[in-house]
This record gives structure tokens, sequence and C-alpha cells, in this order.
């Protein structure tokens, strides 16, 4: 059974640092990754969507990588700013057809805050 | 603009008296699911549907029934809510089927649902 972990769970930096999240998974057999961010009272928002083929993706200051090999993940997010405080989930679509082919595996988040 | 929308944002009922939580995309996906996301769980699925009239449970399924007559929408229907059933429940949508798998999910903004 496919389970990912991030760490650490809650993080606190100043402004203007860089900063990477981990996010790990137990079986490499997987479709894709994909991170989101979700917001108090809103819903998850698409980061950045990583291939089983590809091994980095970026958007603007974020730069998410994917070491199948090592069930790993990483999203570096360049110059913090109070505004990308948020809680970040990874989550992966297993290999197999569980779930329908599509079903999102996740991580429980890490509770990121950027102070000023 | 596309998106997944989810009705009601917010929801306070009593025990066993039926609801509907409503979900809609505009972006002409076949593949539609619901999660519900309890704290230090993470998001779970409960249902998922892989084209229209095709319907198939995920990992918490007890007390949830769903349907999808049509492409854009696919209903989460609790019969009978009961305490267990407090909790904050995502719909979200992806292009793919079991055939293609490497696309990205969208997500609504969540229905809080408090059962009392």
């Amino acid at each position: 059974k496919q389970e990912v972990t991030q760490i650490p769970a809650a993080l606190s930096v100043p402004e203007g640092e860089n900063l990477v999240l981990n996010c790990s998974f137990t079986d490499s057999a997987i479709y894709n990754l994909q991170w989101f961010r979700q917001d108090p009272g809103k819903g998850l928002t698409s980061l950045l969507l990583i291939q089983s083929s590809q091994r980095e993706q970026t958007s603007g200051r974020l730069n998410a990588s994917l070491d199948k090999s090592s069930g790993r993940s990483t999203l570096y997010i360049a110059a913090s700013q109070p505004g990308d405080s948020a809680t970040y989930l990874c989550a992966v679509i297993p290999g197999g057809v569980t779930g329908g082919g599509n079903k999102l595996t996740f991580g429980t988040g890490t509770q990121l805050k950027v102070e000023l | 603009e596309a998106q997944v929308t989810q009705n009601p944002r917010y929801l306070i009922t009593v025990t066993g008296k039926k609801l509907t939580v409503t979900c809609s995309q505009n972006m002409n996906h076949e593949y539609m699911s619901w999660y519900r996301q309890d704290p230090g769980l993470g998001l779970r699925q409960i249902y998922y549907s892989m084209n229209v009239e095709v319907t198939d449970k995920g990992d918490v399924p007890e007390g949830y029934k769903v349907s999808r007559k049509e492409k854009r929408n696919f209903p989460l229907i609790l019969e009978s809510p009961s305490p267990n059933q407090t909790s904050l429940y995502f719909c979200a949508s992806s292009l793919s089927s079991a055939l293609r798998p490497n696309t990205e999910a969208f997500f609504g903004q969540g229905t809080r649902l408090t059962v009392v």
C-alpha cells in the first residue's frame, strides 16, 4: 500500500529565505506526483505536476523535483514571501488501476509560515 | 474560467437528515472523485467516477452515495448523516481515465460539513 510522508509537519521561516519541503513515498511505481497548496477556508490549488518520466518542473519561484528510485520529491521555494504561507500537500497517483487509475494518495502536508 | 464548483461551502445538519453536496466541473473531464479531509488522516478518497454512469468505491465509502448522470456533475449524497461524517469534503476532476492517467487534478473549494 502506497504511503506518502511529508516532513516537517510545520515550518516557520523569515521572509526572503529559500526553503525546501520534502515528500517521500513508499512505492516507486507511480504515474505522477502533484504538489498542492491549501489556504484556510479555500480549496486545493495545484502548483506543479511531475510526470513519472520527468525529473523536475518549474513555475515561477517554485521548483519541484522527483526521484522515483528513492521515493522522494522536493518542493523548492525561492525568496519566500508572507503570501506563501499555507499548507503544502504532495500527492501521488500510484501505479496500477486502484481508484480507477487516477486516485491521489496524499501526504498530511507541511504547514508553512513566512514571517515578516 | 476552468473550475470545479461545490455547494454548499458550509453546512451544519442534524443526525439522520439526508443531504446532498453538489459538484460541477466545466472542463469536460471524465474522471471525478470525492475526498474527505480529517486532521491527522489527510485526504482520503470516498468515491470516484471514470465516466457517466460509471462509479466505484474509494477507500472510505461507508455512509455515502454518488451518482454520475451527466459528465459535468457528481453529487455526494449522505442518506443518514452521522457525527463521524463531520469533515471537510473536496470534489476533484481530471481529464484522464485509467487509460490515460498522467494528467492534473483540479479541486473544488471544499465543503465544511458538521453533523450534530
